[in-house]
């Protein structure tokens, strides 16, 4: 049990441009949470998966915002056209299907110059 | 939908004092309660979780009593230690699916 990896650890970027994260999961787990926390706030729910398909994406903040699981394994976050206020730390969680406990990974700090 | 109310912050205790950080909720039906922990630069980890009614969960020293009546679902320590200095999260699942709803935290800073 490596624990949940993601990837990078820190981004810095220019308002306008996109980015991408990468989250790797606890190996046997089959489903995959984003989340976004902002300074002084608890993580906000953004979207999961269960293996390759995403069961919940209607809390997505925009169509700016894209997430991925192609062969149930990793997975990828996009933000098309990034806003000063995309500014945030990226979460991503992977628990058993069926359990309820969540194991997080150190998460992505997304800068937006 | 299923939410919780966190005791804002900051907290700051003295090494050996007494810890409660309040929670309280709002859910439909009886769903899990859990208590995570953010340390500074890590990412959130499971203190302990309760899964119904006048369940206490426990670790670290650490105790939660999902309390029906109330609502609630306050953190207590006995002694605090400096390590414990971190942020604290109280959190339910959502209506729908796993995912979770977060308090905002409560941060706590342990000083000897």
């Amino acid at each position: 049990d490596t624990g949940v990896s993601q990837d990078p650890r820190h981004k810095i970027t220019k308002r306008g441009q996109n980015v991408t994260f990468r989250c790797d999961p606890i190996s046997e787990h089959n489903r995959l949470y984003w989340y976004r926390q902002t300074l002084g706030q608890g993580p906000e729910f953004l979207t999961y998966f269960q293996n390759e398909a995403q069961l919940e994406k209607s809390r997505l903040l925009s169509d700016r915002f894209s997430a991925e699981r192609p062969k149930g394994s990793f997975s990828t976050l996009e933000i098309q056209r990034t806003e000063q206020g995309d500014s945030a730390m990226y979460l991503c969680a992977s628990s058993i299907g069926g359990q309820n406990i969540q194991y997080f990974g150190a998460g992505t700090r997304l800068s937006v110059l | 939908g299923n939410s919780v109310t966190q005791m804002e912050g900051p907290v700051t205790l003295s090494e050996e004092a007494f810890l409660t950080i309040n929670c309280t909720y709002t859910a439909t039906g009886y769903p899990s309660l859990f208590w995570y922990v953010q340390y500074p630069g890590e990412g959130l980890q499971l203190l302990l979780k309760a899964t119904k009614a006048d369940d206490k969960g426990s670790n670290k020293g650490f105790e939660a009593t999902y309390r029906k009546e109330t609502t609630s679902f306050h953190l207590e320590k006995g002694s605090v230690q400096v390590s414990d200095s971190a942020v604290y999260f109280c959190a339910l699942p959502l209506n729908t699916g796993n995912q979770f709803y977060f308090g905002t935290g409560t941060s706590l800073t342990v000083i000897p």
